[in-house]
């Protein structure tokens, strides 16, 4: 058990639509991290917080956004969803603001119909 | 712009035989990152290498990073069911974050 907790695991939805993963961090640690995988594109990173404030963004949509609350737990807001978009979403924490990812989460599992 | 391949893609194994996957960018890195991927899990931090030729062992595992710092390998001996999975290497992307392989998928046959 990595300690980094997301819901829901599985989510399917058709396109247009819009949803939102959410991310409890491991306990103690302040950097969120976002990562995209699916089977043609590997693991893509997509955003990291630390301590609320962004510190790093990589291939994140427009469409896509996040933010990590003062509580430390992060959202992942996924809008105006593509038949691309089905993945699975990880979401990672680590104590320090560096960008290494140290626990992953199981990961919410996207389906776009 | 960053690419770190690995090779090879997939890897079939007899039980007991041993395994390696070869990582390679085309920049050189400050460090590598190893992380595993149990079919259906999740990734698990492995490892951080940050010194040039720098060689670390686990068990069976041994991580080596190239002394020009482009290339590092991981090397399993004497595989068991237990080492099933896709393993990946990380570097550093550009604006601090971490940029992940392609990732070798090892199978391990009974």
């Amino acid at each position: 058990d990595s300690g980094v907790t997301q819901t829901p695991k599985h989510l399917i939805t058709a396109t247009g639509q819009r949803v939102t993963l959410r991310c409890s961090p491991r306990s103690g640690d302040l950097s969120v991290y976002w990562y995209q995988q699916s089977l043609d594109q590997g693991l893509q990173f997509l955003i990291h917080y630390y301590n609320g404030e962004e510190r790093a963004k990589g291939n994140i949509l427009e469409r896509f956004s996040a933010q990590q609350f003062p509580d430390l737990h992060s959202e992942l807001n996924l809008s105006s969803l593509e038949l691309g978009d089905s993945a699975l979403y990880f979401c990672a924490s680590s104590a320090g603001q560096g960008w290494q990812p140290q626990h992953f989460g199981d990961g919410t599992r996207l389906s776009i119909l | 712009g960053q690419q770190v391949m690995q090779i090879p893609q997939y890897q079939h194994v007899q039980e007991g035989e041993d395994f390696t996957t070869y990582c390679n960018s085309s920049t050189t890195l400050s460090n590598i990152q190893w992380y595993k991927q149990r079919p259906g899990g999740h990734p698990v931090f492995l490892i951080q290498l940050v010194k040039s030729g720098e060689v670390k062992k686990q068990k069976r595992l041994t991580f080596q990073f190239g002394e020009a710092k482009k290339n590092s390998s991981l090397h399993i001996t004497a595989t068991q069911t237990t080492d099933v999975g896709t393993y990946f290497c990380a570097g550093p992307g550009g604006a601090n974050n971490l940029f992940f392989g392609t990732g070798t998928r090892l199978t391990v046959i009974p």
